[in-house]
């Protein structure tokens, strides 16, 4: 049958603004999320992580949170930057393993 | 340190051939996984080795093979190329797992 790009939600922001982008997964079981940055040409980069035991973690400039009983995560940028603009995944994966089950992305755009 | 290495980055094949692709990952790092992403199905897990052992594998059919060497090198092949196969190949590194997975740049694959 045809394929069907994935279509890639985008969010665009002003430089200096905050920027939330939202994930949505899709197995209750699952009990470690990473999020991932991809700029073009490149592979994704690692940008913070947290465990099912959590609801938020911090690290600089980034915080995720975690809502297990609708199944959410959420990556909020602080003070967004040109050097943010780029395609953000959330994963999950599910016991000692690394099958991470990736989401579509999400391209956020910053305006200078 | 040295990230990780692919090799080829960009490679062309026609239909019904063969290709292998290789990963060096960070030293010290044992576990290697790969991932498949094209803009239609986004990334999509192909499989994980570990100290040699094939430890998880994706839904993908068995023309898709891969294998981990004594120095945590890794090489992935895949027999009878179809169009579909073109993609960008990224290969992940990790210490211990779950974790934080460093991946290669890729290898960009297209099937003529």
């Amino acid at each position: 049958g045809e394929s069907v790009g994935l279509h890639l939600p985008t969010l665009s922001v002003q430089e200096g603004d905050n920027s939330i982008i939202n994930c949505a997964y899709s197995n209750s079981a699952s009990d470690y999320f990473i999020w991932y940055k991809q700029e073009s040409g490149k592979g994704p980069q690692f940008i913070i992580d947290i465990r099912s035991n959590m609801d938020k973690r911090q690290g600089q400039r980034v915080t995720v949170l975690l809502n297990k009983t609708v199944k959410h995560l959420s990556l909020q940028i602080a003070a967004t930057q040109p050097g943010d603009s780029a395609v953000y995944f959330c994963a999950e994966t599910l016991g000692n393993n690394n099958d991470m089950r990736f989401g579509a992305g999400t391209r956020l755009t910053v305006k200078p | 340190k040295a990230g990780v290495t692919q090799t080829p980055r960009y490679l062309i094949k026609t239909r019904g051939q063969q290709v292998t692709l290789s990963c060096s990952p960070i030293s010290g790092h044992r576990s290697v996984s790969w991932y498949q992403q094209t803009p239609g199905q986004g990334l999509q897990f192909l499989f994980e080795y570990f100290s040699e052992t094939q430890r998880n594998k994706g839904n993908f059919p068995g023309r898709f093979s891969g294998r981990q060497f004594s120095n945590s090198r890794s090489e992935m092949n895949v027999s009878t190329l179809e169009l579909g196969d073109s993609a960008l190949y990224l290969c992940a590194s990790s210490q211990g797992t779950p974790g934080e997975l460093f991946f290669g740049e890729g290898s960009r694959l297209t099937v003529l």
